[in-house]
């Protein structure tokens, strides 16, 4: 069964410090993966999207990781800013797919306190 | 540049009443279209998408329906709203091909009363 699993559900953590949020897929057979960032009340937007060839990408202090092998994911916040608090959503799309095979996660909730 | 719409933005509807969200996308044509919704904390569950005009697939069953009369239109609807059809409504499109970006509208909120 096609699956997205994010962890933790929720974080909180003081402005300026790091955080990295976990992603666990079994998707099937594998074509990107996505990371977003939903505000409260608004759409998803895209920070970073990755194929089964890439281990890394950056969007600023955004960084996420892929590794294929163990089908895990990891978005790294670094310095943390109010703003960043936020549901971020990890989501897999299956290759040659069809256009409903895009598995979300349910997210994790991340609140930034000063 | 791409830019995809939704309306209302907020709604508020009696239980029983009937439900017409609208969705459209600019600057881009032979969008595949989505319909999701967010239940309060929840994940974002897909309700139908679309890879063509009067095309139409569902994936859970429910009180609601899509059309898309339009290419860049997409339209879901119901006769008879339920209490558990509150939530947050939200479209997207992505392009053709095994390897496409999705691009979220703002969403609205419904709720049922």
């Amino acid at each position: 069964k096609n699956q997205v699993e994010q962890s933790p559900q929720s974080l909180i953590i003081l402005e300026g410090k790091n955080c990295t949020l976990q992603c666990n897929y079994t998707v099937s057979p594998f074509s990107n993966l996505r990371w977003y960032k939903q505000d409260t009340g608004r759409g998803p937007v895209s920070l970073t999207i990755m194929t089964f060839s890439e281990n890394t990408k950056s969007n600023g202090r955004y960084t996420a990781t892929l590794d294929a092998d163990t089908k895990q994911s990891s978005l790294h916040i670094t310095a943390s800013q109010l703003s960043d608090s936020a549901s971020y959503i990890c989501v897999v799309s299956a290759r040659r797919s069809s256009a409903s095979k895009i598995i979300f996660g349910s997210g994790t909730r991340l609140s930034i306190r000063p | 540049s791409q830019t995809i719409h939704q309306w209302p933005a907020t709604l508020v509807q009696p239980v029983g009443s009937p439900l017409s969200l609208e969705c459209t996308v600019e600057g881009t044509s032979n969008p595949n279209l989505y319909w999701y919704r967010q239940a309060a904390g929840r994940g974002l569950q897909l309700l139908f998408y679309s890879v063509g005009i009067g095309q139409i697939s569902s994936e859970v069953p429910q009180n609601l329906s899509a059309s898309r009369p339009q290419d860049r239109q997409f339209i879901l609807s119901s006769k008879k709203l339920l209490l558990s059809d509150s939530g947050f409504y939200l479209c997207a499109w992505t392009g053709q091909g095994a390897f496409y970006e999705q691009y979220f509208g703002p969403g609205t909120r419904l709720t049922v009363t």
